[in-house]
C-alpha cells in the first residue's frame, strides 16, 4: 500500500508554455499532499501544502501565480507551472499523507524532471 | 539556524559492513517526529524509518535502525550488512507538532552513501 504516482516523469517544453504535473495516491485517500522542488545535489525544498477542497498554502518566496496547485479530489493534486522559463527547470516531487494507527507518513511520487528550453 | 543537520556530505562503506549516518535536529516543540528517506539516482524518495519523540524504544525496520538520543537531539540511521543497492542519497527529516496532526517535513542536506564491493 501507500503508492503515489506522478505524471509525466519527464517533460521538455519551450519557454512561455505552461506545464501540468499530476500527483495521485493510488491505493489510499490523501487529504493533504505536498509539492517539493529539488535542484541537483541539493535537498528538497517545500513549495506548498495542498489540501483537498481548499486553497494551497505556499511557502515563503514561492509565487502562487506561477505555481498553481489544485487538489480537486482525495487522490489527485496537480501543479501547473505557468509561463515556464529556463530557471523553472528542476526536479519536482510530490508526497501524500498516509495515515495508519494514528501516525502520518509522507509517501513520495517518483518525481517529474522539467526542462524548459 | 538549521533545524536538521546532516554533517556528512558523503560516506563510503564496504559491502556487508554496518554504517551510521548522522542527523541532529533542533526544536523546542516537545512533540515531533523524525524520518529517514532514501533517494536513489532515479530520484524517487523511499521511506525507511520513523521515530516519534515520545517513543521509548529505538525504531527498527529490517536492516535499518534509528539510534535516537533525545537529550543530544540526534537521530542517526544505522544500516547493517550494507548492500550495493544501498548506494544512494539519504535524507533525515523532521515534522514538528503533535503526532496526530501531521504536517510538513523539514529536510536535512542529505548524505551520499557509496557501498564498495
Amino acid at each position: 500500500g501507500a503508492v503515489v504516482s506522478q505524471h509525466p516523469s519527464w517533460v521538455i517544453c519551450k519557454s512561455g508554455t505552461s506545464v501540468k504535473i499530476e500527483c495521485r495516491s493510488l491505493d489510499f485517500q490523501a487529504t493533504t499532499m505536498f509539492w517539493y522542488r529539488q535542484f541537483p545535489k541539493q535537498s528538497l525544498m517545500l513549495m506548498a501544502t495542498s489540501n483537498e477542497g481548499s486553497k494551497a498554502t505556499y511557502e515563503q518566496g514561492v509565487e502562487k501565480d506561477k505555481f498553481l496547485i489544485n487538489h480537486a479530489s482525495l487522490t489527485l493534486s496537480t501543479l501547473t507551472v505557468t509561463s515556464a522559463h529556463p530557471e523553472d527547470s528542476s526536479f519536482y516531487i510530490c508526497s501524500a499523507s498516509y495515515w495508519t494507527s494514528g501516525q502520518e507518513t509522507q509517501y513520495f511520487g517518483p518525481g517529474t524532471r522539467l526542462l524548459v528550453l | 539556524a538549521q533545524k536538521i543537520t546532516q554533517t556528512q556530505p558523503g560516506m563510503f562503506v564496504q559491502e556487508k559492513e554496518a554504517v551510521t549516518l548522522d542527523c541532529t535536529y533542533d526544536t523546542s516543540d516537545p512533540s515531533y517526529g523524525l524520518f529517514w528517506y532514501k533517494q536513489p539516482s532515479s530520484g524517487e524518495m523511499i521511506f525507511l524509518i520513523y521515530q516519534g519523540s515520545y517513543d521509548q524504544q529505538n525504531a527498527t525496520e529490517g536492516r535499518y535502525s534509528l539510534n535516537f538520543q533525545k537529550a543530544r537531539k540526534s537521530a542517526n540511521l544505522v544500516i547493517s550488512a550494507s548492500q550495493l543497492g544501498d548506494s544512494a542519497m539519504y535524507f533525515c527529516a523532521m515534522r514538528e507538532g503533535p503526532h496526530n496532526q501531521g504536517g510538513k517535513l523539514i529536510f536535512g542536506q542529505g548524505t551520499e552513501l557509496s557501498v564498495k564491493p
